[in-house]
């Protein structure tokens, strides 16, 4: 069975100083992977996707991920943090299945302090 | 532009009432879901389709319905028998299920609260 843990509740950062919010999996199979982001009363919105092509993935708002298979993490980054970035972020991983196949990391949410 | 269309943005119901919370996908794909998200909480699967005329509970289905009679539409009923409904509800839509890499897309979210 798929699990994702995200390892902090809650991270906060300074305006322009690095981003890293953390996320472990664990799958039967190679699994996809994905990072969303979620503003206050809005749905979520993909940042970016694992999609096995390569292990270190670019996504949207200079935010991107690196694949470790062998430490089964999915770690999203983001070089300089800005205050729109504030916001809550969900790892989530899925397997193919003609089933329920998305399984949702209880989120991070991430502060930028001025 | 193709997207999903969650309405209304805001609900009330009374106790004792059924309220029906609509979603609409012109993204042409075949699976959809309906997700609760409390405050603070990550979100909770509370039924899923992955073709027309066919859907399952996913882990919360208590007190709620869904039919799935039209590709593009997806709409969720909270029956009076959801004791708790206040929440923010969250509808999704995927590309076939059965294939890798293929990400959910989701809608703006309707905030339900208990008059």
């Amino acid at each position: 069975a798929q699990s994702v843990t995200q390892l902090d509740s809650h991270v906060s950062v300074s305006e322009g100083t690095p981003v890293l919010l953390r996320c472990n999996y664990s799958s039967s199979y190679s699994p996809s992977l994905f990072w969303y982001v979620q503003h206050p009363n809005k749905g979520l919105q993909l940042l970016l996707k694992y999609t096995s092509a390569a292990t270190l993935v670019k996504g949207i708002n200079g935010f991107e991920a690196e694949f470790k298979k062998s430490e089964t993490s999915f770690h999203l980054t983001k070089p300089s943090a800005h205050m729109s970035d504030a916001a809550e972020y969900f790892c989530v991983v899925s397997e193919p299945s003609y089933g329920q196949n998305f399984v949702f990391g209880p989120g991070t949410r991430l502060s930028v302090l001025p | 532009d193709g997207g999903i269309t969650q309405s209304p943005k805001y609900l009330f119901r009374k106790e004792g009432q059924n309220v029906t919370l609509s979603c609409e996908q012109n993204l042409n794909h075949d699976a959809m879901y309906w997700y609760r998200q409390d405050p603070g909480q990550g979100l909770r699967l509370i039924y899923y389709s992955q073709i027309v005329n066919d859907f399952q509970k996913g882990d919360i289905a208590e007190g709620y319905s869904v039919s799935r009679e039209k590709k593009e539409s997806f709409p969720l009923t909270v029956t009076s028998a959801q004791k708790n409904p206040t929440a923010f509800y969250l509808c999704a839509s995927s590309k076939a299920p059965d294939r890798l890499n293929q990400p959910q897309h989701f809608g703006d979210g309707t905030r339900l609260s208990i008059l």
